[in-house]
């Protein structure tokens, strides 16, 4: 089945700069790629996400990048604010949006 | 997106009692699912609650342990039996909308003791 891979764990970035999580999937036949940030005792919330027919998609501050080859995809962060603060889980849909299957998950800090 | 309700939000249980988790969606959809958050960790997918008919468990998830309703296209149960200390988790209910995207119920937090 497949297998999501996240990195890294942990990542603390001073405020106003970039961050970027990477993950990796298994199988190429996944064809939509969500990401979601949970904050402490809050429930998961989709950000953003890619479908396999695009390769890049944006939204403010917010970028998503997949490599169907290499099977990767990468979340961006630009202009970091504190409230960016959070556990990003990146995930992989064989069937759409209906079986997910989700990475370990990358505890961002944005440090003032 | 569609709003979703759990209830209960928390609950501390003692072993070997079963506990039955509800998921109520404010507009009807086709598909719903039930996760699993240990402490720390990442969302593992337990079953797919199908209306009119069986769940469909992911591997390391059996009926007996996790029974699903699904009776009509706004609502399902999750029941965790025999419970033990292991099964100290959040529990989510999730749809898929219209834009097949997924939403997330806000969770309940189960202690078992």
């Amino acid at each position: 089945g497949e297998n999501v891979e996240q990195h890294p764990s942990t990542l603390s970035v001073q405020e106003g700069d970039s961050a970027v999580i990477k993950c990796t999937y298994s199988d190429s036949a996944s064809n939509y790629f969500p990401w979601y940030k949970q904050e402490l005792g809050k429930r998961p919330q989709l950000i953003i996400d890619i479908r396999s027919n695009v390769g890049e998609k944006k939204d403010q501050r917010i970028a998503v990048t997949l490599n169907k080859t290499a099977k990767h995809f990468s979340l961006h962060i630009t202009e970091t604010q504190p409230e960016d603060s959070a556990v990003y889980f990146c995930a992989a849909g064989i069937q759409g949006a209906q079986k997910l299957v989700f990475g370990q998950g990358t505890r961002l800090t944005i440090n003032p | 997106s569609a709003v979703i309700s759990q209830k209960p939000s928390r609950d501390i249980c003692q072993r070997g009692t079963s506990l039955t988790i509800q998921c109520q969606v404010d507009s009807q959809v086709t598909m719903m699912f039930w996760y699993r958050q240990q402490p720390g960790q990442s969302l593992t997918l337990i079953a797919t609650a199908n209306q009119g008919s069986e769940a469909t468990y992911e591997s390391g998830f059996v009926i007996d342990k996790f029974p699903i309703s699904r009776p009509n296209l706004t609502f399902s149960t999750l029941t965790v039996s025999n419970m033990s200390p292991e099964d100290s988790s959040i529990y989510l209910c999730s749809v898929e909308s219209f834009a097949d995207t997924q939403y997330f119920g806000p969770g309940t937090r189960l202690t078992v003791l």
